[in-house]
């Protein structure tokens, strides 16, 4: 099984430039997350997608972070313009969660998440 | 708001020896807690999933615990080897219910060295 890919691997940019990444889940995984990681802390969450609609992005600095996931598959997250405090690893994540609604109810499942290498972003 | 605080936050251990590491969260209407492996320059590798429901979970010489009331879990690493140091990582999935069950909340990590 392949798996979480992301790209690119390093990215190093001055603050008010904008950058991208590109992240390709593991195929049938329906849930695709983009997570955070500062030096020396643990991964924190900034979206959350379930097929290509917003689950949570509660945490999602949306003045200058933006994200999308077309088709349900790929996805993409950008910031413009970057700031200094920006200097982090972005990891992108996807799970086989699925929500099944039924009549008057709905009932999920998780699974493990499966994480890409990320990408490691310097602002200076 | 739920918070997880891992302990110790570095262990240095000779090869052989059996050890443990520590998660605590704040808030014990947790969905799921995660064990994740962190090697540098790498993403995470889950390593063992704990449903609510459940007491511990076991993979070869991994073996976690949860126990929600006390909002504590335990990783045990049996007979560890140099190939175990890396970063271990907790994780607490929110309740089910809306749509965010999903989410994990990290502590910081607990960074391992196995020396030969």
């Amino acid at each position: 099984e392949a798996g979480v890919a992301q790209s690119p691997r390093y990215k190093i940019i001055e603050k008010r430039q904008s950058v991208a990444f590109w992240c390709n889940p593991i195929s049938g995984h329906a849930t695709l997350y983009w997570y955070q990681q500062i030096l020396g802390q643990g991964p924190k969450l900034l979206i959350q997608f379930q097929n290509n609609g917003v689950v949570d992005d509660s945490q999602l600095p949306k003045d200058r972070f933006s994200a999308e996931r077309l088709k349900g598959v790929d996805s993409t997250l950008k910031i413009q313009p970057a700031k200094l405090e920006d200097s982090a690893v972005y990891l992108c994540a996807s799970s086989l969660d699925l929500v099944e609604y039924g009549i008057g109810a709905a009932s999920s499942y998780n699974s493990p998440l499966h994480f890409g290498n990320g990408t490691r972003l310097t602002v200076t | 708001k739920q918070e997880v605080t891992q302990i110790p936050a570095a262990l240095s251990v000779p090869e052989g020896e059996n050890l443990v590491l520590n998660c605590s969260f704040t808030d014990s209407a947790i969905y799921n807690l995660q064990w994740f492996r962190q090697d540098p320059g790498k993403g995470l590798t889950s390593l063992l999933l704990i449903q609510s429901s459940q007491r511990e979970q076991t993979s070869g010489r991994l073996n976690a615990s949860l126990d929600k009331s006390s909002g504590r879990s335990t990783l045990y690493i049996a007979a560890s080897q140099p190939g175990d140091s890396a970063t271990y990582l907790c994780a607490v999935g929110l309740v089910a219910g809306g749509t965010s069950y999903g989410k994990l909340t990290f502590g910081q990590g607990t960074i391992l060295t196995v020396h030969p």
